[in-house]
C-alpha cells in the first residue's frame, strides 16, 4: 500500500545547475499537484497535472520551471538554472479524482532542495 | 489580506489539556476544509476534512466548521507530548483543486 513516492529525498546543486523531482501518486490516482514550502512559510500551489496533461500551472514562476506528467513513469518537476531562492521543500500531493469538493490530496515525503 | 489566516504560535498546553487550533478563510465561494499537521522536516499528514457546518468528530480530533462566519478549528482533546507540531489548515473553493494552506500554528504540548 504505497504512498505517494518521490525522489530523491534531498537534492543539493548549485547555482545554475538543473534539478530535476520526481513523483510517483498513489496506486489508483491519477491526479498529481506540486506544492512549495520556502522556510517559516505554508505551502503554495504550483502546478496540477493529469497524465499528458497540465491543468493548472497558475502557481509556477513564469521561467526556469516546467513540469509534466507522461503518459508512462513518474511526474517531474524541473528547475532550469537553480538560484538560491529556489531552496524550498518541494511537496507532491495526488489524489483519485481531482474534483476538488471532496477530493482528498495525500502528501508525500517532499525533497528538499538546498542551492548552494 | 490572507486567504487563509492561522496564528502562528507557538500554542502551549499542558498535557492532558484541550488544545484548540482556528483558521479563518477570506473566500466566500470556500466549500472543503482540511487539517493536516506537519512534524518538522516531515511531509503533511491528513487529520481531518470538514465540508459542512458544525462538528465532525474522529478520535481524539473534533473539527468545526462555521461558513457563516468563515472560520474553521481543531480541537484536540487529552492533548499528548506526540501531538506537538505545526497544523496546518487548507482550504479549497467548489469546483477547483488547488488547496490555499495557512501558514500552520506551532502546537506544543507540555509533558
Amino acid at each position: 500500500n504505497a504512498g505517494v513516492m518521490q525522489n530523491p529525498r534531498h537534492l543539493v546543486r548549485r547555482r545554475g545547475q538543473e534539478a530535476r523531482l520526481r513523483c510517483s501518486p498513489m496506486k489508483g490516482h491519477s491526479h498529481v499537484y506540486w506544492y512549495r514550502q520556502l522556510p517559516e512559510e505554508g505551502l503554495k500551489f504550483m502546478v496540477y497535472l493529469q497524465k499528458e496533461n497540465i491543468i493548472d500551472e497558475s502557481g509556477m514562476p513564469k521561467e526556469r520551471f516546467s513540469a509534466e506528467f507522461p503518459k508512462e513513469g513518474p511526474s517531474i518537476l524541473r528547475i532550469q538554472q537553480v538560484v538560491r531562492g529556489d531552496s524550498a521543500a518541494y511537496f507532491c500531493a495526488s489524489s483519485p479524482q481531482g474534483q476538488g469538493a471532496t477530493d482528498t490530496q495525500y502528501f508525500g515525503p517532499g525533497t528538499r532542495l538546498t542551492v548552494l | 489580506q490572507k486567504e487563509v489566516e492561522q496564528n502562528s504560535g507557538p500554542l502551549s498546553v499542558p498535557e492532558g489539556a484541550i488544545a484548540s487550533l482556528n483558521c479563518t478563510y477570506s473566500d466566500r465561494v470556500s466549500q472543503s476544509f482540511f487539517w493536516y499537521r506537519q512534524y518538522s522536516g516531515k511531509s503533511p499528514e491528513l487529520i481531518m476534512s470538514i465540508y459542512s457546518n458544525g462538528d465532525k468528530e474522529d478520535g481524539r480530533f473534533t473539527a468545526q466548521l462555521n461558513k457563516a462566519s468563515q472560520y474553521v478549528s481543531l480541537l484536540i482533546r487529552d492533548s499528548q507530548p506526540s501531538d506537538s507540531a505545526t497544523y496546518l489548515c487548507a482550504v479549497s473553493a467548489r469546483g477547483t483543486y488547488k488547496y490555499i494552506f495557512g501558514t500552520g500554528t506551532r502546537l506544543k504540548v507540555l509533558a
